[in-house]
Order: C-alpha cells, then structure tokens, then sequence
C-alpha cells in the first residue's frame, strides 16, 4: 500500500517568509508525529497527534512552529517568519494503533527545507 | 529523561564481514520500546525492528541480528556477512510512554567491496 508522502520535497525560502510543509500518513494510521534532522541538532521531535487528543507540542522549538491535523488524517506544519536555522529536513512519521503501546512510526521521504 | 548513545560515529568493513552497531539507552520507565532504523543514501528512514522493555529474546532476521541486554541498557545490531548494499546510516531509537522516538546520532556504515 502506499505510504506516508510528504510535500514538497525540496523548498527554498527567503528568511522571514513562511512556510508550509504537508504530510499525507498512511492511510487508517491514528497518530502522526513530526521530526526534523539537521547536522547539528540530529533527529528531534517536534509535534504528535494521537486520533482527536490535543496534540503533544513540547518538541516544537519556538512560537513561529505550528501544526494542525484536519480531519484525522492529513497534517500541515507551518513555519512563520523562518530563519536560518530553520535550515533542515522536516520527517513526518505515522503509526497505527491506539496511544499507549508505542508501535513502529514509519517516516516519510522528508521535506529538505533551505532558508537564504 | 530518555537518551541514546551510539558511540560509533562512523564503521568501515570489507564485504563479507561481520559488523556489530552498539546502542545504549537510559530511561527511568520499566515500560519502553526500542527501534533500529535504516537510512540509506537515498534519505528514507527505513524501520527494521521495534522490542518492548519484557522481552529480551534475541531475534534474527535474515543476516540481521539484535542483542537486547537490560543489565547493560544496551540493544546492539550485528550484520553478518555484509554486503555492498547495506552501506546506510543506521539510527537507533527508544520510546516510553510518551511515544516520541528519541534517537541516538546514527552510525554510518560503509561496506568496502
């Protein structure tokens, strides 16, 4: 079956500008996550939904992050006023099951994000 | 609060040798999961195993092994008999509760023909 894409696959923006990244998960998976990978900081966490809990934000690293999830299934994540350092590979990953039993997330090809 | 360590940043071995990645974890939950993800050169994470924090039984997939030891919070992938194709960055992972994957800093392995 198909799974998780992502869109774009490559974006390239103007500092200050903002940005928006989608993420179709495959399809009946219930929760979603977001990650980035950059040289220095590795892979991180950002945000996870789970079904219509209010999402788990705590690894999103400034006010300027944001993320919704329409419908259950597809998820934006916008990027305001980007900066430099934004510079990265946004990863959206998706699992099946119900929260509580952390089964495998399976990731995207990513979103290769560069700020000028 | 969770951490992985992969102390090897980088492994290099000639085709048909044997190679072992070491993970080692911290976590202060009894329940947690472990993961091993593959990234090859293409840039997908690609998932491999997933073991809950009860089960320490060693699995075997193919020329894939995983050594699950809770004495030594460590959960090490042996590749027997590499081969060209399994040149990939491989990143280790835990999960408690809380479901986000923390990872380690990934090993990148490059088998040698």
């Amino acid at each position: 079956g198909a799974g998780v894409s992502q869109s774009p696959s490559n974006k390239v923006t103007e500092k200050g500008k903002d940005v928006e990244l989608r993420c179709d998960p495959i399809s009946g998976h219930t929760a979603l996550y977001w990650y980035r990978q950059s040289l220095g900081q590795g892979l991180e966490f950002l945000i996870y939904f789970q079904g219509n809990s209010a999402p788990d934000k705590s690894g999103l690293p400034s006010d300027r992050f944001s993320a919704e999830r329409t419908g259950g299934s597809v998820s934006t994540l916008t990027i305001q006023r980007t900066q430099q350092e934004d510079s990265a590979v946004y990863l959206c990953a998706s699992r099946q099951g119900l929260a509580g039993v952390s089964y495998e997330q399976y990731f995207g090809p990513g979103t290769r994000l560069t700020v000028t | 609060a969770q951490k992985v360590t992969q102390a090897q940043t980088e492994i290099s071995v000639v085709e048909k040798e044997d190679v072992t990645l070491d993970c080692v974890y911290e976590t202060r939950d009894t329940t947690y999961y472990l993961f091993w993800y593959k990234q090859p050169p293409s840039g997908e994470l690609v998932f491999l195993i997933r073991r809950n924090s009860f089960d320490e039984q060693n699995e075997i997939s193919g020329r894939y092994s995983w050594n699950f030891q809770k004495s030594t919070s460590s959960f090490n992938f042996t590749i027997t008999a590499s081969q060209v194709v399994d040149s990939a960055v491989f990143f280790c992972a835990l999960s408690e509760l809380n479901e986000k994957l923390t990872f380690g800093t990934g090993t990148r392995l490059t088998i040698i023909p």
